[in-house]
């Protein structure tokens, strides 16, 4: 069974770096790209980014370069999202979720249970 | 990068069809996958491909496209249906950074 289990809800101070992690379980984890999801609080899903754990090629959304470093660790599965300096607007919950590209089919098959994170002074 | 756009908020009787639109220029290059949003749970693929259900999901949910629009449509919608349902799909420059999301739309079943 293809699983996707993220880090616990974090409570952090603004300036503070913060490192949450999603791992996979039940299928091939090199061989498929992983990306991460932000919702903030009553709003929309917005895409940050993703990674090929075979390579560690990563690409970022425009709007999160910079912002935030997506990195992995293929000898344990896991995908990492991280923030060297936290802002009270990256308050939010953050998902990981595996993309399946096919052609002209593009969607998330699988995704984490998500990990919110709150930025609080 | 490419947008796609959805109604806010959408109702139907229990019982009845509704469709839920997501319009944008990637959908004529690649097709929309639809997500199943309940509060405080993580999206789930509801409709992906041409018109593919993953195993579990009701075969009420249904998904077809047209030029620039796809369309979700739940013909039989019930009180469980209730819910926020986004769109997705990639820009057709490829690049996977070029991933996009609808606004969501928010199903109430009257």
């Amino acid at each position: 069974e293809v699983q996707l289990v993220q880090s616990g809800a974090e409570v952090k101070k603004p300036g503070e770096s913060l490192k949450i992690s999603c791992k996979g379980s039940g299928y091939s984890f090199t061989s498929y790209w992983i990306g991460w999801v932000r919702q903030m609080p009553g709003k929309g899903l917005e895409w940050m980014g993703i990674i090929y754990p075979g390579d560690s090629d990563t690409r970022y959304s425009p709007s999160f370069q910079g912002q935030v470093t997506i990195s992995a660790d293929k000898s344990i599965s896991t995908a990492y999202l991280q923030w060297s300096s936290l802002k009270a607007s990256d308050t939010a919950m953050y998902y990981c979720a595996r993309p399946v590209h096919y052609g002209s089919e593009y969607y998330f098959d699988y995704w984490g249970q998500g990990t919110l994170v709150t930025v609080s002074s | 990068s490419s947008e796609l756009t959805q109604d806010p908020a959408v109702s139907v009787a229990l019982g009845q069809t509704v469709r839920i639109t997501c319009q944008g220029d990637s959908l004529r290059s690649y097709y929309a996958s639809w997500y199943q949003q309940k509060p405080g749970q993580a999206p789930v693929l509801v409709i992906y491909g041409k018109n593919n259900r993953p195993s579990g999901i009701p075969d009420r949910f249904s998904g077809s496209s047209s030029g620039n629009t796809a369309s979700l449509t739940i013909t039989g919608a019930q009180a469980e249906d209730e819910a926020d349902y986004y769109c997705n799909s990639r820009d057709s420059s490829g690049n996977h950074a070029d991933v996009v999301f609808g606004g969501g739309t928010k199903l109430t079943v009257l």
